[in-house]
């Protein structure tokens, strides 16, 4: 079965630290990976995503994500945390459908909370 | 552009009543999706199109329905409201561009519609 994880429901770092959300998936054949962040009442944002290529992603905000083939594994991570980063994180993969659907499996995400 | 526009954004009803939650986008995506979120559930697709006249169902589509007229809009519709559909929804759109069978494209997410049944 196709699945994401988001190991831990709550991350806490103090700002001006580094901060990594961690994700690990389970799909067959290559996946397709996506981080998108939730600010307090809002809707999802796209943050970044690994289609092919380096494994190493760059997005939005600051953000990157490492894609690990063998450990299964697309962690989020940011070299310097900011207390403006506290959101919730949600990894996805894109998995195989038959027919139409474009659908995303969602981890439950990861509140992010960033300490001054 | 405005993006994804969803209203109401926030709706209480009494068990039983009926209403209708609006998505337009205006990015000319084909696919547009309704999701529901809930405490420690996390994102669940409800249903989907994949451009105007076709829909299907998601994970959850009980008590739901849709339609899509047009391009741009996509109504869920709430038959007989049920305590349990008291959640977050969320409406989002992409382009359809797929690899392998398996979407390559970001969605786009409406700011939600928070929904209470009494």
């Amino acid at each position: 079965a196709q699945s994401v994880a988001q190991p831990e429901d709550q991350v806490n770092v103090a700002e001006g630290n580094p901060l990594t959300v961690k994700c690990t998936y389970s799909v067959s054949g290559n996946p397709y990976l996506f981080w998108y962040v939730q600010y307090p009442n809002r809707g999802l944002q796209f943050l970044l995503k690994y289609i092919t290529g380096d494994n190493l992603v760059k997005g939005s905000y600051g953000f990157e994500a490492e894609f690990n083939k063998s450990q299964t594994s697309f962690h989020l991570k940011k070299p310097s945390a900011l207390v403006s980063d506290s959101a919730l994180y949600f990894c996805a993969v894109s998995s195989h459908n038959a027919g139409n659907n474009r659908k995303l499996i969602w981890g439950l995400g990861t509140s992010l909370a960033v300490n001054p | 552009n405005a993006g994804v526009t969803q209203t109401p954004k926030f709706q209480v009803l009494k068990t039983g009543q009926s209403m209708t939650l609006q998505c337009a986008q205006d990015m000319n995506h084909e696919y547009m999706s309704w999701y529901r979120q809930d405490p420690g559930m996390g994102l669940r697709l409800i249903h989907y199109s994949v451009g105007a006249g076709i829909t299907d169902q998601g994970e959850v589509p009980n008590g739901y329905n849709v339609s899509r007229s047009t391009t741009e809009d996509f109504p869920l519709r709430l038959l007989s409201a049920a305590p349990s559909q008291t959640s977050v929804y969320f409406c989002a759109s992409s382009y359809s561009r797929t690899s392998g069978g398996r979407s390559t494209d970001t969605q786009y997410f409406g700011p939600g519609t928070r929904l209470t049944v009494l």
